[in-house]
């Protein structure tokens, strides 16, 4: 059973570019969660996700960030018109029901130019 | 005030050394999650426990609620156990609240 998937596991963008950010949670979990690291900062929630639907999005920067669990495929992360502030890894979790373990991907790390 | 408070920030062990990371929380929960990142690498979830006591290998992990408090032991510490330890608390509604994490470094 192959763990959670993220990738790319590294992602450089320059300023003004999009940055689109995939997460394959494990096999048989439909709640995903994405999480931001900054550097030398602590992880800080962004958004919670069940299958095509957005449950809690209370950590999303409210502008260029978007989130979508669809029917089939991948979580996304979208960041449109990417800015220095950005850069940081970006961290997928997924568990199989509400308030279980919670499991992590391997990272993104974006840097943007 | 921080919902989840660490110590120590930074701690230093010889091998062999039993080892106590704490985390302390000022909210209600459901559920307190232990996790283990190396530098540069990914997140290793160790524990999740809302009550008692776990027990994984040399890993042990405790909780009261009653007085808002967790610890991590490592018994028997190794070199390859150092990494950053984090407590992130599972509030009510699924998102996990991050504690600023313990910097471990195991010496040979």
């Amino acid at each position: 059973n192959a763990g959670v998937m993220q990738n790319p596991r590294h992602l450089v963008r320059r300023r003004g570019q999009e940055a689109r950010l995939r997460c394959s949670p494990m096999k048989g979990h439909s709640h995903v969660y994405w999480y931001r690291q900054l550097p030398e900062e602590g992880l800080k929630f962004m958004v919670y996700l069940q299958k095509e639907n957005i449950i809690d999005e209370s950590g999303m920067p409210k502008e260029r960030f978007s989130a979508e669990f669809p029917k089939e495929g991948p979580s996304i992360l979208r960041i449109q018109q990417v800015v220095r502030g950005d850069s940081a890894a970006y961290f997928c979790a997924s568990s199989e029901r509400q308030e279980e373990t919670q499991y992590f991907g391997p990272g993104t790390r974006l840097l943007v130019l | 005030k921080n919902e989840v408070e660490q110590s120590p920030q930074n701690l230093t062990a010889q091998e062999g050394e039993f080892i106590t990371i704490n985390c302390s929380y000022s909210v209600g929960i459901s559920a307190l999650h232990w996790l283990q990142q190396h530098p540069g690498g990914g997140i290793v979830s160790l524990f999740m426990l809302s009550s008692g006591k776990k027990k994984h290998g040399r890993l042990i992990a405790t909780i009261n609620i009653q007085e808002k408090h967790s610890s991590l032991h490592i018994t028997a510490s190794h070199p390859r156990d150092s990494a950053v330890y984090i407590c992130a608390l599972m509030e009510y509604g699924n998102k996990l609240v991050f504690g600023a994490g313990t910097i471990l470094r195991v010496k040979s």
